[in-house]
């Protein structure tokens, strides 16, 4: 299995535009969770799904952030419109229910300038 | 509302040493995990504790879950090089497969 797949794994954007992560989970994997690590807050969960329904998404600024998961090989997260404090490293991880602890993606680096 | 915490946040120990890192919750859990971290990079599972008293080991490193004090340990046994990342525990207090809760972090650091 190639793991979870990110992309893109850098992308960098000017304040105001719109930008999608993609994330493809583990096959078989019925978790998806996108988190946000900033060295100030630390790794933040910012939505979760489950059999690709939003099982809690409070942690997602829903004014220009919002979360898909249009079939279980897929999800996007997406901001719009961007800005300079959503500069961060963006992770997508996928469980098993049964199973225990998550596998990580290589996670996507936005900066917004 | 759960809190996860480490500490120490920074350690920096010279090769060969030996060094605890401690993780405290605030809520019943009979789940922790421990991640690895090496900069620019993704995390990395480590230990998985699923049980009061649960030990686990790998190489240098050892992992044990006291539930009854909300406390899991990362013990560091003659520190290399090798070893220096940032290392994370989580709580999960939730079915198996649902959110966890990241600590801030450890970041180690071992000098030759």
């Amino acid at each position: 299995d190639a793991g979870v797949i990110q992309s893109p794994r850098h992308e960098v954007t000017e304040m105001g535009q719109e930008v999608t992560l993609r994330c493809k989970p583990i096959s078989g994997h019925d978790y998806l969770f996108w988190y946000r690590q900033t060295m100030m807050q630390g790794l933040e969960l910012l939505v979760y799904f489950n059999n690709k329904a939003v099982m809690d998404d409070s942690g997602m600024p829903k004014d220009r952030f919002s979360a898909k998961m249009p079939n279980a090989s897929f999800s996007t997260l997406k901001i719009q419109p961007s800005e300079p404090r959503d500069s961060a490293v963006y992770f997508c991880a996928s469980s098993f229910a049964g199973d225990y602890g998550y596998t990580f993606g290589s996670g996507t680096r936005l900066t917004v300038v | 509302e759960l809190k996860v915490e480490q500490n120490p946040l920074f350690l920096s120990m010279q090769e060969g040493k030996n060094y605890t890192i401690y993780c405290n919750y605030s809520t019943t859990s009979d789940r922790l995990y421990w991640y690895r971290q090496d900069p620019g990079k993704s995390l990395e599972s480590l230990f998985v504790l699923l049980s009061n008293g649960a030990v686990k080991q790998e190489g240098r490193l050892m992992a044990s879950l006291d539930t009854k004090a909300r406390l899991s340990t990362l013990h560091i046994t003659a520190a290399v090089h090798d070893l220096s990342a940032t290392y994370f525990c989580a709580v999960d207090i939730g079915a198996s497969g649902s959110r966890l809760t990241f600590g801030e972090g450890t970041q180690l650091t071992v000098n030759p």
